[in-house]
């Protein structure tokens, strides 16, 4: 079974600028979750998608979003990018309930950079 | 704020045991724990979780203490590919929203 694939997996923005990271999940996997991985804050929760629909939310400005398609495939969008977003985004995808399953699966995640 | 507490690194020699220790005293009668870990370059990997219960799967054991306050992870015959970042973090189980800390840095050494 392929795991979960996140493209690309390194990107250099310009501050201002807007940037789109793509998630496929497992297949069957119909949980998606964003996470944003720096040294100073560890990892942090951005969201979560289920069926399509934010099920769950951190506590990120709103220029942090995100969709997910009917195939649970998911996006999301980082608008007005700052020095402060250059980070390691990660998408985890898991089945509907975490206590019948061994949690989440990440993906290798996307290094962005922003300068 | 940080729920879980972690030493900053451990040592362990190849073949023997790596004993990741785990304090979470603020832990509600709710939230499970959780064990990852996270090698260079890689994005985390789910290892095991448990309530109250020990618990133990393929990659490892994980021994929660009765008060619930703090809990073991057991690798019971490490590897130099155990060699990563081990996170710990208590979490209602259906609630994707987690946050890790610094971790344990383990080194497995020849």
């Amino acid at each position: 079974k392929a795991g979960v694939t996140q493209t690309p997996r390194y990107l250099i923005k310009t501050r201002g600028q807007q940037v789109t990271l793509s998630c496929s999940p497992i297949s069957g996997h119909r949980s998606v979750s964003w996470y944003q991985q720096t040294p100073g804050q560890g990892l942090q929760f951005l969201f979560e998608y289920f069926s399509e629909t934010q099920r769950n939310k951190g506590n990120f400005p709103g220029r942090f979003s995100g969709r997910q398609f009917s195939n649970s495939r998911s996006e999301m969008n980082v608008s007005t990018l700052e020095l402060g977003d250059s980070a390691l985004y990660l998408c985890a995808s898991s089945l509907t309930n975490l206590t019948l399953v061994r949690g989440e699966y990440f993906g290798a995640g996307t290094r962005l950079s922003v300068l | 704020d940080a729920k879980t507490t972690q030493p900053p690194s451990m040592d362990c020699a190849e073949g023997r045991a790596a004993n990741l220790p785990c304090n979470h005293s603020t832990i509600s009668g709710n939230e499970y724990v959780y064990w990852y870990r996270q090698i260079h370059s890689q994005g985390p990997q789910y290892i095991i979780h448990g309530l109250k219960n020990n618990e133990t799967n393929e990659m490892a054991s994980l021994i929660i203490t009765e008060d619930r306050k703090s809990s073991t992870l057991i690798l019971p015959h490490a590897t130099l590919r155990d060699t990563a970042v081990y996170y710990c973090i208590v979490r209602v189980a259906v609630n994707n929203d987690m946050r890790f800390g610094a971790g344990t840095r383990l080194t497995v050494k020849p």
